[in-house]
């Protein structure tokens, strides 16, 4: 069955620090990438998708993922994250197979930013 | 743009009783509209698909008697929990998508449905 893994659950950092969050999916057709944020009490928000094209993609708030077809990953990463990042971040995975269009979610990895 | 509403964001009923949650996509026109259950420091998990005017498509594992989904228009979709109990307590959230955009999901901001 078609999966996508985050492999951290928990993460603490320090304002300033750098931040990579993994996530790999299970499905060797084509596939559109996508990586949410749900800030507390908010709804869930899109910080950047890829498609196709450059498999680095930079989304808002100074977010950058990397699509790297041969390793089946789409980690996240920001150079230097503030107070204002603290959320849980979702990656999720759209399975292109004749029009069927399902969204497949990671388990999430809850970002704690102390300042 | 793209802006999907739920209503309500919060419900408490008794076990037994029906609850019906509203989806509506306010600035568009939500051709799907899907349906997530969201549990406790868990990921989304996607309970039907909706498509206007036709039947929606189950996910394997969720009860189409109980969870009975509505896509009247292109803006609007409903979930009713019937004959809620307990372990239906949950956070559902819908989201909608384009027909130019297929692929892209814009995300409601859920309801806490809680069955005492």
């Amino acid at each position: 069955a078609q999966s996508v893994s985050q492999h951290n659950h928990h993460v603490i950092l320090s304002e300033a620090a750098s931040l990579e969050l993994g996530c790999n999916y299970s499905y060797g057709g084509t596939v559109n990438l996508f990586w949410y944020v749900q800030y507390p009490g908010q709804h869930l928000q899109l910080l950047l998708k890829y498609f196709s094209g450059d498999p680095l993609v930079k989304g808002i708030k100074g977010f950058e993922a990397e699509f790297i077809k041969s390793k089946f990953s789409f980690n996240l990463r920001k150079p230097s994250v503030q107070w204002s990042d603290t959320a849980e971040y979702f990656c999720a995975v759209n399975l292109l197979r004749g029009g069927y269009n399902k969204l497949i979610f990671g388990a999430g990895t809850r970002l704690a930013v102390h300042p | 743009g793209a802006v999907v509403s739920q209503h309500p964001s919060r419900v408490i009923c008794k076990s037994g009783t029906s609850v019906k949650i509203e989806c509506r996509s306010l600035d568009f026109q939500a051709t799907t509209m899907f349906w997530y259950r969201q549990f406790p420091k868990k990921s989304l998990m996607l309970m039907a698909t909706s498509n206007e005017g036709s039947k929606a498509t189950y996910e394997q594992g969720v009860e189409k008697d109980k969870f009975l989904i509505n896509h009247a228009s292109l803006t609007l979709s409903t979930l009713t929990v019937t004959s809620a109990h307990p372990e239906d307590s949950s956070f559902y959230i819908c989201s909608a998508g384009q027909g130019s955009h297929p692929y892209e999901q814009y995300f409601g901001p859920g309801t806490r449905l809680t069955v005492t």
